[in-house]
């Protein structure tokens, strides 16, 4: 089944410490985003790739990283500059070509700050 | 710029009644509108869409949502609620110059009690 794998499920980060998120697809999709979700304000765009090796900034990118050096992967690095990670994150993908479709989701991974 | 609103952040509904969440929204152009739901830890399933065509969009479970052009509303509904459709509901619109982005609402979270 094609889908978005984001992996892990949980993560546990220690003060001053960068972890990775991974996210991969095999809807070959060319859109790929990562959103933050906090109770009560919804889903913020961290970093978003329209095609491979290009990414941009979204409203909250500040302490956070992303690369795209394949179509199929999109990896967001949580950095000891974020200060307030604990958070659901939330990878999606689309079809760049057609802007009549929404997204697709993997089921997020849970960060928290021990 | 693209936005939506969704003025309820909590919907109480009996089961065996109908709900409706409401959802208005701000684009330039035609809309491309959708609805999302979340259940806890886990990632947004796609509802249904409205592109064109006829206003009364019908989904998955049984919802649907009416595409009202001149109140610039989206609002999604059920003729019979459920205990299991209780979760976490997300509106988004993107605009038909305005790439592959969708916007978000902040989401509201449907209550369907016995």
């Amino acid at each position: 089944d094609g889908g978005i794998t984001q992996s892990p499920k949980y993560l546990f980060r220690k003060e001053g410490q960068n972890v990775t998120l991974s996210c991969e697809q095999n809807l070959n999709h060319d859109a790929m985003y990562w959103y933050r979700q906090d109770p009560g304000q919804g889903l913020r765009l961290i970093y978003y790739s329209q095609i491979v090796n290009d990414f941009q900034k979204g409203d909250i990118a500040e302490g956070y990283s992303v690369s795209r050096e394949k179509k199929e992967s999109f990896p967001l690095t949580v950095t000891s500059a974020q200060k307030n990670p604990t958070a659901f994150y939330l990878c999606a993908s689309s079809d760049r070509g057609a802007s009549n479709y929404g997204y697709t989701f993997g089921s997020g991974t849970r960060l928290t700050v021990v | 710029a693209q936005s939506v609103a969704q003025p309820e952040d909590q919907v109480n509904v009996a089961e065996g009644n109908p709900l409706t969440v409401k959802c208005t929204y701000s684009v330039s152009g035609n809309p491309y509108l959708f609805w999302y739901v979340q259940y806890p830890n886990r990632g947004l399933q796609f509802l249904l869409k409205y592109i064109t065509g006829d206003n009364l969009v019908k989904g998955s479970y049984g919802f649907e949502a009416e595409f009202n052009k001149s109140q610039t509303s989206f609002h999604l509904k059920k003729p019979s609620a459920l205990v299991s459709d209780s979760a976490l509901y997300f509106c988004a619109v993107r605009g038909a110059g305005g790439g592959n982005k969708l916007t978000f609402g902040t989401g509201t979270q449907l209550k369907v009690e016995l």
